[in-house]
């Protein structure tokens, strides 16, 4: 059980907006601590996606954004495309554990 | 270029221990705060351990804490994990990866591509 809940599965058509949720608490993300999603390819290292709850690194196209509010976050992918494909993780700081913890992940699948 | 490369992974029984290393190259390596994560097979990942730049605070998952130990060595830009008590549920791809230096926790921002350790008699 991930101390932050993501859906396990989430799908949409070629060119249709999707958006993944990443709830937690008082002790992660309502702590204030950032957000950060990471796309993982099959048989890949994760990809870092968007840093800081909205910031997206260099390369990282402009379908992808994130967002947060409160205790959760969320990461939407626009325009989506076949290459989308994969498992997306988000990842905060827990207080309470003193350390980093990861969503349980969710698997995108492109119809 | 960036890089991150692990090495020291292997089968191993139960109970033995086993000690992975990351060589970092291209960057500046006291920059950075570094980090160990596992995969386990058809799993998430999951955060196993971290060290600030200068080794002054380190951390760890409940899940390895008093079992696992992470150091690292700036003058051979290197970082360790040494894993005793090894159980099956270790069994996973170890992936070391950066975090800037930061006041605040900041993401993971280049990864390894992971060494594989199994656990198994």
């Amino acid at each position: 059980q991930s101390v932050l809940t993501q859906p396990p599965s989430v799908s949409g058509a070629p060119g249709q907006r999707v958006t993944i949720s990443c709830t937690g608490s008082s002790s992660n993300i309502g702590a204030g601590y950032d957000v950060h999603w990471y796309q993982q390819l099959p048989g890949t290292a994760p990809k870092l996606l968007i840093y800081d709850n909205s910031n997206r690194p260099s390369g990282v196209p402009d379908r992808f954004s994130g967002s947060k509010s409160g205790t959760s976050a969320s990461l939407a992918i626009t325009g989506l495309q076949a290459e989308d494909e994969a498992d997306y993780y988000c990842l905060s700081y827990d207080s309470s554990l003193s350390g980093r913890v990861f969503g349980g992940g969710t698997k995108l699948t492109v119809l | 270029e960036v890089q991150l490369v692990e090495s020291g992974g292997g089968l191993v029984q139960p109970g033995r221990p086993l000690r992975l290393s990351c060589a970092a190259s291209g960057f500046t390596f006291d920059d950075y705060a570094m980090h160990w994560v596992r995969q386990a097979p058809g799993k998430g990942l999951e955060w196993v351990s971290g060290i600030s730049w200068n080794s002054g605070v380190t951390a760890y998952a409940d899940s390895v804490k008093g079992r696992f130990t992470i150091s690292r060595d700036n003058t051979k830009n290197s970082l360790y994990l040494q894993m005793n008590s090894l159980r099956p549920d270790d069994t996973a791809l170890y992936y070391c990866a950066r975090s800037p230096r930061s006041s605040s926790p900041s993401a993971m921002d280049v990864w390894g591509q992971g060494t594989t350790v199994t656990v198994s008699s």
